[in-house]
Parts: structure tokens; sequence; C-alpha cells
């Protein structure tokens, strides 16, 4: 099973600053990972898949790096509506599907 | 609009069964995979079964296999879930989601479309 490591697990930002999320994992993803933004009591949407691709709608100040083991996410410039929970999820080698334990972007 | 709408949640006592539901609309639900994903109460996202457009390809995390059964009915564009056995562990929000394709029309076990979930408690 690949494990995927999210770091930080909490990232305390003002709005208008770069966020930053990582996610790592135990093997190589080639680039088929994607992330997620989850708000409470609300149903997540996908944000980047194959490592650096938007999903429809989705707002180009997020971006997506990476490939293997080591991806990033980058928030450039934080809106309000951006503090959620981020998590990144794997598809290279599976079952099972795996998801990263998340980063919650907060307001400082 | 796409739609995914779960039902069947609720309050079950360990070694009990639920079967949860899931009534997909605005898409072809026939051309498309779907997947269960949950999330206990303070945790992450776990996946927990998928199953492919016509049924063909079944899959499940090892700690409901034989004890979950992922099912779908095309002609009423409806996914299902039916849970046996049911553990405390199994206390979580359930997702029905869809499994997304690219630009080139390959698919891709990611997760494009949520409903907004149907929470299952598992207590005596």
């Amino acid at each position: 099973e690949i494990v995927l490591t999210q770091s930080p697990a909490t990232l305390s930002l003002s709005p208008g600053e770069r966020a930053t999320l990582s996610c790592r994992a135990s093997q190589s993803v080639s680039s088929s990972l994607a992330w997620y933004q989850h708000k409470p009591g609300q149903a997540p949407r996908l944000l980047i898949y194959d490592a650096s691709n938007r999903a429809t709608g989705i707002p180009a100040r997020f971006s997506g790096s990476g490939s293997g083991t080591d991806f990033t996410l980058t928030i450039s410039s934080l809106e309000p509506e951006d503090f959620a929970v981020y998590y990144c999820q794997q598809r290279s080698n599976w079952p099972p599907l795996t998801f990263g334990g998340g980063t919650k972007v907060e307001i400082k | 609009e796409v739609q995914l709408v779960e039902s069947g949640g609720g309050l079950v006592k360990p070694g009990g069964s639920l079967r949860l539901s899931c009534a997909a609309s605005g898409f072809t639900f026939t051309t498309y995979s779907m997947t269960w994903v949950r999330q206990a109460p303070g945790k992450g996202l776990e996946w927990v079964s998928s199953i492919s457009s016509s049924s063909t390809y079944i899959y499940y995390t090892d700690s409901v296999k034989g004890r979950f059964t992922i099912s779908r009915d095309n002609a009423k564009n409806s996914l299902f879930l039916q849970m046996n056995s049911l553990r405390a562990e199994d206390t979580a929000v359930y997702y029905c989601t869809r499994v997304t394709y690219d630009s080139s029309d390959v698919q891709k076990y990611y997760f494009d479309y949520w409903g907004q979930g149907t929470l299952v408690t598992v207590s005596s």
C-alpha cells in the first residue's frame, strides 16, 4: 500500500499570503496524484489531477507540481474561501486508492 | 448539473446491517465508474470501494472485504453499498463519488463529483 504523508498538519496564514502544501509518497506514484479541498459540512472538491492539471472551474491561484514521491500544492494568494483542509490522493498502484492525512489551512 | 444524493445512513448496533444508496443525475451514469469514500469523525478521507460502469470490476479496501458489497443499477442511475457485520470503526460519513475522465477521455481514478454524504453511526 502506498502511504501519503502530508505536511505540515496545520498551516496558519493570512489572506493574501502564499500557501505551500506538501505530499510525500512512500514509493513513486509517477504523476498519478490529485489534490482536494474539503470544507466542514461540504463535499470535497477536486482541485488538481495528474499532479499539475487544474480541474474544471478551479481558479488559477491553485497550482500543483511534482512527480515521483514529492508533490506540492501552491495557493498563490489566499482568498477567504480557501481556508479548508486539503488532501492528496494517489491512483498509481491500487487497490487500495489512498489519501494523505490532510493539511488544514487556517486563518492566522 | 451533476448531482449525487446519498441516503440510508443512520444509527445501527454493532453486528447490524445498513444499505446505503446514491441517486445520480445530470450525467450518463452508465459510462462512469463509481466509488464510495468515507470519513470517520475527526479523521481523513478513506477509500472504501469502487465499481466499474458495467459492474465488471469491483474493488474493496481490506477492512471491509467480506462485509460490504458494492453494486449498481444502471437502469435506475443508482449506486449501493450493502454493509453487514458493522463495527464501531465503520462509523463515518459515507460519500458517493464519480470517477473522472481526463480531457482525452481516459478514465482516471480521481473523484470529480461528490455527494453531501450520509452519516453511519455504529454504536450500542
